[in-house]
């Protein structure tokens, strides 16, 4: 199984803006608009948000978005704060007997 | 709120078998609507798909574990279980329980997580 693709490391500055993105193929983030983004400090429960590519649940910061061009998903995390350092992964459904697969996580540094 | 907590020993043998718990609490197993999935993540690599329950529907497993694993439920006592048998240390994972709702393709609620390790 392939993983989806993402930096290993994104670090930023209070107050700015950081994107981080999620390389699939045409079979999984760029065929379907199932692309969704989690939140994960250490030692807590994966917090889902974003899912569908853009869409955010309820309670979600408004200071996180998603969009998708291509095969390539992006989560951008705007006016950074202390709290959103923590660990971030993609998923996508997959065309494949799989169903899902999950991006490779990035660390996000607020410096 | 719905809660997800899995439980299970920590330590298992290479070629036994490992038995894990999900306890829902917030919300019923039973309820056809969602899906109950569990999820795993070896050290220092990403997370693995393993296989999915929905009450009075077949449950789905990933096809290169589908030999080695099965899900089970107790409704009387609001779980969910994961037995994945002849492990190896390529089992020694994370292992996380989640919910899907039916039709949707992401995972709302996760359990924290359980660090399980394959070693004699």
């Amino acid at each position: 199984q392939s993983a989806l693709t993402q930096p290993a490391s994104v670090s930023g500055s209070p107050g700015q803006s950081i994107t981080i993105s999620c390389t699939g193929t045409s079979s999984d983030v760029g065929g379907y608009d199932s692309v969704s983004w989690y939140q994960q400090h250490p030692g807590k429960a994966p917090k889902l948000l974003i899912y569908d590519v853009s869409n955010r649940p309820s309670g979600v910061s408004n200071r996180f978005s998603g969009s998708k061009s291509g095969n390539t998903a992006s989560l951008t995390i705007s006016g950074l704060q202390a709290e959103d350092e923590a660990d971030y992964f993609c998923s996508s459904f997959t065309s494949t007997s799989i169903h899902y697969v999950f991006g490779t996580g990035t660390k996000v540094t607020v410096l | 709120q719905l809660q997800l907590q899995e439980s299970g020993p920590g330590l298992v043998k290479p070629s036994e078998t490992l038995s894990l718990t999900c306890t829902v609490s917030g919300g019923s197993i039973t309820n056809s609507i969602y899906y109950w999935e569990w999820i795993r993540q070896p050290p220092g690599k990403g997370l693995e798909w393993i296989g999915s329950f929905c009450y009075g529907e077949t449950n789905d497993y990933n096809p290169s574990l589908k030999s080695r694993i099965a899900i089970s439920v107790d409704t009387s006592k609001n779980q969910f279980s994961l037995r994945l048998s002849s492990v190896t240390a390529a089992d020694s994972a994370v292992y996380y329980c989640a919910r899907r709702d039916l039709g949707e393709y992401f995972f709302d609620f996760w359990g924290q997580g359980t660090l399980v390790t394959v070693s004699s």
